[in-house]
C-alpha cells in the first residue's frame, strides 16, 4: 500500500498569498497517478488536478499541480477566499487508491 | 450536468445491515466504473469498494471483504453497496463516485452511523 503523507498539516494564510501543499508518497508513483482533491466542510470533495499536473473541468488557472516519483506539489498562485479548504492529494497507481490525511487552509 | 445522488444511510446497531443507493444522472451510466468512498469523522477519506462498467470486476478495500458487496444496475442508472455486519469503524459519510483511477465526480454524501 502506497502511503501519501501532506504538509504541513494546516496552513494560516491571507487573501492574495500563493500557497504550496506538499504530498509525499512511500514510493514511486510512476506515470504521475497523482491527483488533489478540495473539500469545503459539509461538502463532498472536487477534482481539482490529475495526472499530477493536468487541471480538471473548470478548475481556474490559478490552481497547479507539479512533481513526480515521491514528491507532488499543489500550488495556489493568489488565494482567492472560496480556497480556504482542506487538501487532498490521492494515488491512483497501485492498489488500493490511497488518500493523504490532508493539509488545512484557513484564514490568517 | 452529471449528477450522483447517495441515500439509505441511518443508524444501525453493531452487526447489522443497510443497503446503501446512489442514483445516477447526466453522463452514461453504463460506460463508467463506479466507486465507493467513504470518510469516518475527522479522518482521510478511504477507498472503499470499484465495479466496473458491466459489473463483471469487483474490488474492495481489505477491512469490507466478506462484509461489503458493490452491485449495479444499468438499467436504472444505479449503484449499491450492500453492507453487512456493520462495526463502529465504518461510521462514515459514504460517497457514490466516478472513476478513472481518480475520482471526477461525487455524490453529496449519505451518512452511516453505527452505534448501539
Amino acid at each position: 500500500e502506497i502511503l501519501l503523507t501532506q504538509s504541513p498539516g494546516t496552513l494560516s494564510l491571507s487573501p492574495g498569498e500563493k500557497v504550496t501543499l506538499s504530498c509525499r508518497a512511500s514510493q514511486s508513483v510512476s506515470s504521475n497517478f497523482l491527483a488533489w482533491y478540495q473539500q469545503k466542510p459539509g461538502q463532498a470533495p472536487r477534482l481539482l488536478i490529475y495526472g499530477a499536473s493536468s487541471r480538471a473541468t473548470g478548475i481556474p488557472d490559478r490552481f497547479s499541480g507539479s512533481g513526480s516519483g515521491t514528491d507532488f506539489t499543489l500550488t495556489i498562485s493568489r488565494l482567492e477566499p472560496e480556497d480556504f479548504a482542506v487538501y487532498y492529494c490521492q494515488q491512483y497507481l497501485n492498489a488500493p487508491r490511497t488518500f493523504g490525511q490532508g493539509t488545512k487552509v484557513e484564514i490568517k | 450536468e452529471v449528477h450522483l445522488v447517495e441515500s439509505g444511510g441511518g443508524l444501525v446497531q453493531p452487526g447489522g445491515s443497510l443497503r446503501l443507493s446512489c442514483a445516477a444522472s447526466g453522463f452514461t451510466f453504463s460506460h463508467s466504473s463506479m466507486t465507493w468512498i467513504r470518510q469516518a469523522p475527522g479522518k482521510r477519506l478511504e477507498w472503499v469498494a470499484t465495479m466496473n462498467q458491466d459489473g463483471s470486476e469487483k474490488y474492495y478495500v481489505d477491512s469490507v471483504k466478506g462484509r461489503f458487496t458493490i452491485s449495479r444496475d444499468n438499467a436504472k442508472n444505479a449503484l449499491y453497496l450492500q453492507m453487512n455486519t456493520l462495526r463502529a469503524e465504518d461510521t462514515a459519510v459514504y460517497f457514490c463516485v466516478t472513476s478513472r483511477g481518480y475520482y471526477d465526480y461525487w455524490g453529496q454524501g449519505t451518512l452511516v452511523t453505527v452505534s448501539s
